[in-house]
Parts: C-alpha cells; structure tokens; sequence
C-alpha cells in the first residue's frame, strides 16, 4: 500500500520562498511528481525526481531523499497566481499509476 | 502545445443512468488513463490501458465502470449505472512511454442526482 502526507495549508508572502513537504510509505518507488492545480482545475505537471537529489525548474525546485522516504518542493520568488494546491504523486513499481498525498493548498498574501 | 482533450466538460445525469465520458490523448501517446478526485479530496487512480487492454485498476473501479479505446483517438470512460457517489471530477491522462509525467485533460465535472 502506499501512505503520502504532505501539510494541509500553508500561507506565504508575495517574492518569498516556500517549502512543501512530501513524507512517503510505499511498497514500491519509481519516481515522485509534483502538481500544482488550482481550485476547479486540472493538475499541471512540475517536476519529477527518480533518484535523490535536487531538481531545479525556473523558480520551482524539488528534491528527493528516497532512503528517507521525503520529498520538497520549493517555490522562490512567490508571486499571487502561485496560489494553488501542490499535490505529491509517487509512482510504484509495479506500473504508471499515480499515487496522490492530498495536497497542500497554498495562499500567498501580499 | 498539444493538449489531452475531455468532453462534456460538465455531465449532469439521473441516479441509475448510463454515461459515458470521452478523451482524445495526445496524438503520439500510448498509455492512458483515468483519475477522478471527489471534490474536496485526493486525486485517485481508477485505470490504465495500454496495447488496448486495461494493465492496472483499483478498487473503485469495479463492474460498472469499463474502458474502451473505440478508435485510434478517443479513450473513453463508462459508468453503466452510476450512483450520488460517482458524482467527481474525473481526469484522462497520457504518456508517451514508461517514466514520462502523466499529462491531464482538463477533466469532466460528473453530478449525479
């Protein structure tokens, strides 16, 4: 089985920097995505980490440490429309599907 | 960019009605998939299909629902008798090969009365 939990809220200022952690439990690991989907919308691709380390996107960075089961994702530079739910996803070995944490809805203030 | 497309973007039927939710996956892709996420909730695996067969399913996706690739763009979603508790979100996504990012349409907002 597998068990993602991520922070349900988080609240950041305008040109800030903020981290979302990701903690999983799987019985399998082939890579751990990130999503961002705003409120009615359809969840947008990231950034992905298959082995541990850092990834840098732009202003979006994830890093991964598979022996500690965790994951972040970092967001520099905030700006409003970054308000959003970020969703961690981890992909198991056994095929494709996604599993999905339930998501940390960010709001940031000006 | 290409995009997964999804239609109806919103389906509303009676309890005990049969629906059918369409994609069109990216043109090149060759796995599929269907997601939906009760609204409030996590996103959740239903299915995948590949080599036209499904190659995983959960729980959720018991008897009534079904897949079908009727053609070489459509992907399609069957609720043969759908009940309140269906009423979701329901997201198609594609990848081209094994390890790529899961690419979603911009779903169908399904309510069942």
């Amino acid at each position: 089985g597998q068990n993602i939990d991520q922070p349900t809220e988080m609240t950041a200022t305008e040109g800030a920097i903020v981290q979302i952690n990701c903690t999983y439990q799987t019985s399998g690991f082939n890579g751990l995505f990130w999503y961002q989907q705003h409120a009615g919308e359809a969840p947008t691709f990231l950034s992905y980490n298959v082995l541990d380390g850092l990834e840098e996107k732009g202003r979006f960075s994830s890093f991964l440490s598979r022996s500690k089961g965790y994951s972040y994702l970092l967001l520099k530079e905030l700006q409003m429309k970054d308000s959003a739910s970020y969703l961690c996803a981890v992909r198991d070995n056994a095929g494709n599907m996604l599993t999905f944490g339930g998501g940390t809805r960010l709001m940031v203030k000006p | 960019e290409p995009e997964v497309t999804q239609t109806p973007s919103h389906q509303v039927t009676q309890m005990g009605q049969e629906v059918i939710l369409r994609c069109v996956p990216i043109s090149n892709h060759l796995y599929f998939y269907w997601y939906r996420q009760i609204l409030g909730q996590k996103v959740e695996f239903l299915v995948s299909f590949y080599n036209n067969e499904i190659s995983e399913k959960s729980e959720i996706f018991d008897d009534q629902f079904s897949v079908e690739r009727p053609d070489g763009s459509n992907f399609t979603l069957k609720i043969r008798s759908t009940k309140l508790e269906d009423s979701a979100m329901y997201f198609c996504a594609s990848i081209l090969g094994v390890g790529q990012p899961q690419h979603f349409g911009d779903g169908t907002r399904l309510s069942i009365l």
